[in-house]
This record gives C-alpha cells, sequence and structure tokens, in this order.
C-alpha cells in the first residue's frame, strides 16, 4: 500500500525565514501529488498540485514544491515565509489511475513575527 | 459557488446515542468521502464512495456507517458512538475524471465530542 512521510512534524521559523517541508512517499509507479494548507480552525485547502510536466510547480501565496521521480519526494518550499503563514501543512499522494489520495500525517508551522 | 458543506459543525453528545452528520457537495462530484483528523495522527480516510450507491471501507471504517443514495449527498453515521470517536471531521468530494481537475474539496468540519 502506498505511504506518505512528512518528516517534519513541528517546524518553527522566524518571519522572513526559509522554509522547506518534505514529503517522501512509497509508490514507484505513476503519482499525483498534493500540498494542501489548513489555517486554524478551517477546512484544508489545496496549495498546489502536481500531475505531469514541468516537475517544479508553482502554488499560491508563494508556495512551490519539486517533483524529484528519483527521490520519490515533493517537497514544499517558500523562501520568505509569513506570520500569516501559522498552519498544518500536509502532503498527499495519489496513484495514477486511482481517485483515492493518500495523505501525510501533516507538519505543524508556527512562525514568530 | 463551489462547496462541500457539513452538518451539524459542532455535536457535543454522550456514548451510544445514534448520530448523523451530512456532507453535501454542489459540483456534481462522483468521488466522495470521510476523514478524521486527530492530533499527531493526520488525516484518516474512514469511508469513500466513488459514485451513488458504491462505497467502501478506508483506514479507519469501525464504528461508522456511511450511504450514497444521491450522488450530492454522503452522510456519516455512527450508530452507537463512543468517547475514541471524539475527533474532527471533514467529508471532501472530487470528479473522477483521472485527470488534473481531481482536486479533492473539502468541507468546514465537525467537531464532534462523545462523553
Amino acid at each position: 500500500a502506498q505511504s506518505v512521510s512528512q518528516h517534519n512534524h513541528h517546524v518553527i521559523l522566524s518571519e522572513a525565514a526559509s522554509l522547506e517541508l518534505g514529503c517522501n512517499y512509497s509508490y514507484g509507479g505513476t503519482v499525483n501529488l498534493f500540498w494542501y494548507v489548513q489555517y486554524p480552525g478551517q477546512h484544508l485547502q489545496l496549495l498546489l498540485k502536481y500531475f505531469s510536466g514541468d516537475p517544479l510547480v508553482k502554488g499560491i501565496k508563494g508556495f512551490e514544491a519539486e517533483f524529484i521521480k528519483s527521490k520519490f519526494s515533493f517537497n514544499l518550499r517558500k523562501p520568505s515565509v509569513q506570520w500569516s503563514d501559522t498552519a498544518e501543512y500536509f502532503c498527499a499522494v495519489k496513484e495514477g489511475g486511482s481517485y483515492i489520495p493518500t495523505f501525510g500525517r501533516g507538519t505543524s508551522l508556527i512562525v514568530h513575527p | 459557488e463551489a462547496q462541500v458543506t457539513q452538518n451539524p459543525r459542532y455535536l457535543i453528545t454522550v456514548t451510544g446515542k445514534k448520530l448523523t452528520v451530512t456532507c453535501s457537495q454542489n459540483m456534481n462530484h462522483e468521488y466522495m468521502s470521510w476523514y478524521r483528523q486527530d492530533p499527531g495522527l493526520g488525516l484518516r480516510q474512514i469511508y469513500y464512495s466513488m459514485n451513488v450507491e458504491v462505497t467502501d471501507k478506508g483506514d479507519v471504517p469501525e464504528g461508522y456507517k456511511v450511504s450514497r443514495k444521491e450522488k450530492r449527498n454522503f452522510p456519516l453515521i455512527l450508530e452507537s458512538p463512543s468517547p475514541n470517536q471524539t475527533s474532527l471531521y471533514f467529508c471532501a468530494s472530487s470528479s473522477a475524471s483521472g485527470t488534473s481537475t481531481d482536486t479533492q474539496y473539502f468541507g468546514p468540519g465537525t467537531r464532534l465530542t462523545v462523553l
């Protein structure tokens, strides 16, 4: 079965610091990849997704992620975080042809002003 | 506006008292699912449905039931709730086209407390 690992469970940064959140998955075939964000007290919202093409994907609010097939990774990055980026971040992976995503356990990000 | 709605948003109940959490989507999505979110465990899928009258178990189905009589609705039923079902529940839906439009839309969540 597919598994998704988010190695950083809690990340604390100061404003303007750079961010990189790791996501690794186990499936060796075609995958569709997602990052979702959950702001405090809110539901999950899509940040960005990769289905095919350019492995560097740009999302909303200045986030980007890079799909590295050889490393089974889809790390999320942002060059300069803001206090408003404080949230929980979830990586999700779907095997190509499947409709059922597998979610990682999430990374809690706290940004100090 | 495209959305997934859940009701109620907050519910406090007692052990053994049957309850239903409703979920409805207005995007004509085939695929719907229920998750529970617990600290340190992330999102775990309870049940999912590929279309009307087609449902299947997720990772943590024990103690839950679902039904999919209409495409837009996917209620979650707890026949005899127990305290270990205290959690935050999310409903989600997506199309099943197999293309890049298959993004899950999440409902606002239902915080359930079972005493």
